[in-house]
């Protein structure tokens, strides 16, 4: 059982946006930022947005970050085939003197 | 450039001890702290613990605490998680990531290990 909560998967066509939600509490997303992580087959995770909604150089626009309260989500527009993969919300929990909390991930799927 | 080089594959058979590595480089090792991720198999991300290279002050997370041990070697940038006595449920994919701590407050692993793989297997 996940600190944060994610939908096990979500999926969209070529060219669609699709978002994804992250749900905390207020000793995690609602006191601390939200990174996102994408894992592509095979590979390790690679960070996709920082502090709420800033991409690493690199990272294509198409993916924009937000939070709200104790919750965030992840958008994709303009899906490519190239997007499927799993994507990891995270925070710093400020609980049990300081931890990193993740999401269960959520399983992307472009159809 | 930041670089975060971990030992290779692992097979052990349970009940043995096993200690992995971390080399970092392209940064002043002391200057962030190290974490570290497990991922069983099929399985999502989960946080281990924190280690200040600085001191080598650890921070656990309870579902690891007195399960593994985090170490430093300052003198060769090398993070290491070590086992005492491993479990056929230890198998998984470990990374190591470098902790960020902006001066804005906001905080990240930034930058991630490529994994070592452990199977323990009898």
């Amino acid at each position: 059982q996940s600190v944060l909560t994610q939908p096990p998967s979500a999926s969209g066509t070529p060219g669609q946006r699709v978002t994804m939600s992250c749900s905390g509490s207020s000793s995690n997303i609602g006191s601390n930022t939200v990174n996102w992580y994408q894992q592509l087959p095979g590979t390790a995770p690679k960070v996709l947005i920082y502090n709420n909604n800033q991409r690493p150089s690199g990272v294509p626009d198409r993916f924009s970050g937000s939070k709200s309260g104790t919750s965030a989500s992840l958008a994709i527009s303009g899906l490519q085939s190239e997007d499927e993969a799993d994507y990891y919300c995270t925070a710093w929990d400020d609980s049990l003197n300081g931890n990193w909390v993740f999401g269960g991930g959520t399983k992307l799927t472009v159809l | 450039e930041v670089q975060l080089v971990q030992s290779g594959a692992e097979v052990k058979k349970p009940g043995e001890s096993l200690k992995i590595s971390c080399k970092a480089s392209g940064y002043s090792f002391t200057s962030n702290w190290i974490g570290w991720v497990r991922q069983m198999p099929g399985k999502g991300l989960e946080f281990m613990g924190i280690i200040n290279p600085a001191d080598s002050e650890t921070r656990y997370s309870p579902s690891f605490q007195g399960q593994v041990t985090m170490s430093v070697d300052k003198s060769i940038s090398t993070a290491h998680l070590q086992w005492g006595s491993l479990r056929a449920s230890d198998t998984a994919i470990y990374y190591c990531a470098r902790h960020t701590r902006s001066s804005g407050g906001w905080r990240l692993l930034d930058f991630l290990g490529q994994g070592t793989l452990v199977t323990v297997s009898s």
